[in-house]
């Protein structure tokens, strides 16, 4: 079995402050490692995704994450946030030779002016 | 290329009542997963369908069912509607059944049961 956790449930911070938001999984086997953002009362949008090759993925509005194998994590990271990247972000994850997600709890990120 | 949709946008049931939730896949996508999500939660997975078939399922109980039609949209049904089971409703589709698919997620249907 395969799980997702996100040590974070809220992670407040100020406009134009870098952020990281947590990501470990656990799981036997390969695995694929996906960031979904929600904005309230909305459906999870993709915003990037490990398949394999580099382990540094970004996404088009400057979010970056990296998969570390050895500590099984997938950590979020922005350099400099806007009061738009407030929603939710959740991490899943994917075995390889399966197509379903496992997510994890979520994280709330407020970006306060 | 249209999107991900889903239909009703909310709904109220009493419980013991039956439910259908409907999902329209994204052009060219023969794949459908079906995802509950509880308030303040992550999505948890119900079942999954492809190419009209049941691809795998979720711990959920029998009386969470789906269909898959030949156009590749999909419902999900729900029986013996229970108070635990308030949460929003979330469809994805997929090109196909490979595990490196990416999902892509309507916009969910919110379930209230009173």
């Amino acid at each position: 079995a395969q799980s997702v956790t996100q040590l974070d449930s809220q992670v407040p911070v100020f406009e134009e402050a870098p952020v990281e938001l947590r990501c470990n999984y656990s799981s036997s086997v390969s695995v694929y490692l996906f960031w979904y953002v929600q904005y309230p009362n909305q459906g999870l949008q993709l915003l990037l995704k490990y398949l394999s090759g580099s382990t540094l993925v970004e996404s088009i509005n400057g979010f970056e994450a990296e998969f570390n194998k050895s500590q099984t994590s997938f950590h979020l990271r922005k350099p400099s946030v806007h009061i738009s990247d407030t929603a939710e972000y959740f991490c899943a994850v994917m075995n390889s030779g399966y197509s379903t997600l496992t997510f994890g709890k979520g994280t709330m990120l407020l970006v306060s002016p | 290329e249209t999107g991900v949709t889903q239909s009703p946008t909310h709904l109220i049931k009493t419980r013991g009542q039956q439910v259908t939730l409907r999902c329209s896949s994204q052009s060219g996508h023969n794949t459908v997963s079906w995802y509950q999500q509880a308030l303040g939660q992550g999505p948890q997975f119900i079942f999954q369908y492809y190419r009209e078939e049941e691809n795998g399922r979720g711990n959920f109980p029998p009386r969470f069912s789906g269909l898959q039609f030949p156009n590749y949209s999909s419902e999900l049904n729900v029986n013996a509607l229970e108070l635990d089971d308030s949460a929003l409703y979330l469809c994805a589709s997929s090109e196909g059944g490979a595990g490196t698919d990416t999902q892509y997620f309507g916009p969910g249907t919110r379930l209230t049961v009173l």
